[in-house]
């Protein structure tokens, strides 16, 4: 499976600043995935980022707001912009290997915003 | 759209007793089911997974169950040891989204000594 390099690990923002999340795989892939989780809660898809297009996202989820870059077939970044408490939860990367693999998760990057 | 249940919420067993985990889902179309356990502080992890044209999978001490009819699954967890104290994430996946899936909303499950 693939080794996912998520970074930073954890961090604390002020309201209004932004925090761009970098994520390494080690291995070329097509389809790299963004999460959020919410203290407590499930995962919730923010978007499925492709090389060479736009991000798609989910219903609440907006551009705007959580840019993401796809510059190779191995590294994406998630920014979150213009923080309030609300976006304090961590933000897990994940990659498909292909059907029969499901998704292979980095470690995550908790975030608080103060 | 794809919804996941899961049950129960939290779990708490013995060492060497058996846990079950359920799930179901909503979406007929959905064909791929997996299974994660997250640790403190970790990432989800694929623990197992099934496919829509199988009823059972092994993987030693842990086993998922499909029935396609009632759209519910489900993780059977033998001869539990304190290492499998974690929260235990279900998924479906999205008909028509590729590799994108709904996850349940997890067991915390804890393994008594």
């Amino acid at each position: 499976s693939a080794v996912i390099s998520q970074k930073p690990s954890r961090d604390i923002c002020q309201r209004g600043t932004s925090l761009t999340i970098q994520c390494q795989v080690d291995s070329q892939v097509t389809m790299m995935f963004w999460y959020r989780q919410q203290p407590g809660q499930s995962l919730t898809l923010i978007a499925t980022a492709n090389q060479g297009s736009e991000a798609t996202y989910e219903s609440g989820f907006v551009i705007d707001k959580f840019p993401i870059s796809r510059p190779n077939l191995t590294f994406s970044t998630l920014t979150v912009s213009n923080m309030s408490p609300e976006d304090s939860s961590i933000y897990l990367c994940s990659v498909a290997l292909g059907q029969s693999y499901g998704y292979t998760f980095g470690s995550g990057t908790r975030l608080t915003v103060v | 759209g794809e919804n996941v249940e899961q049950h129960p919420s939290t779990l708490s067993v013995q060492e060497g007793d058996s846990a079950v985990i359920k799930c179901t889902y909503s979406d007929s179309a959905s064909n791929y089911f997996p299974w994660y356990k997250q640790e403190l502080g970790k990432g989800p992890q694929l623990i197992i997974d099934i496919r829509s044209n199988v009823g059972e999978k092994k993987d030693q001490r842990i086993a998922v169950t499909l029935n396609k009819t009632a759209k519910h699954f489900s993780l059977h967890i033998t001869e539990t040891q304190p290492e499998d104290s974690a929260v235990y994430f279900c998924a479906a996946s999205r008909a028509g989204y590729g590799q994108n899936f709904v996850f349940g909303p997890g067991t915390r499950l804890s393994v008594l000594p």
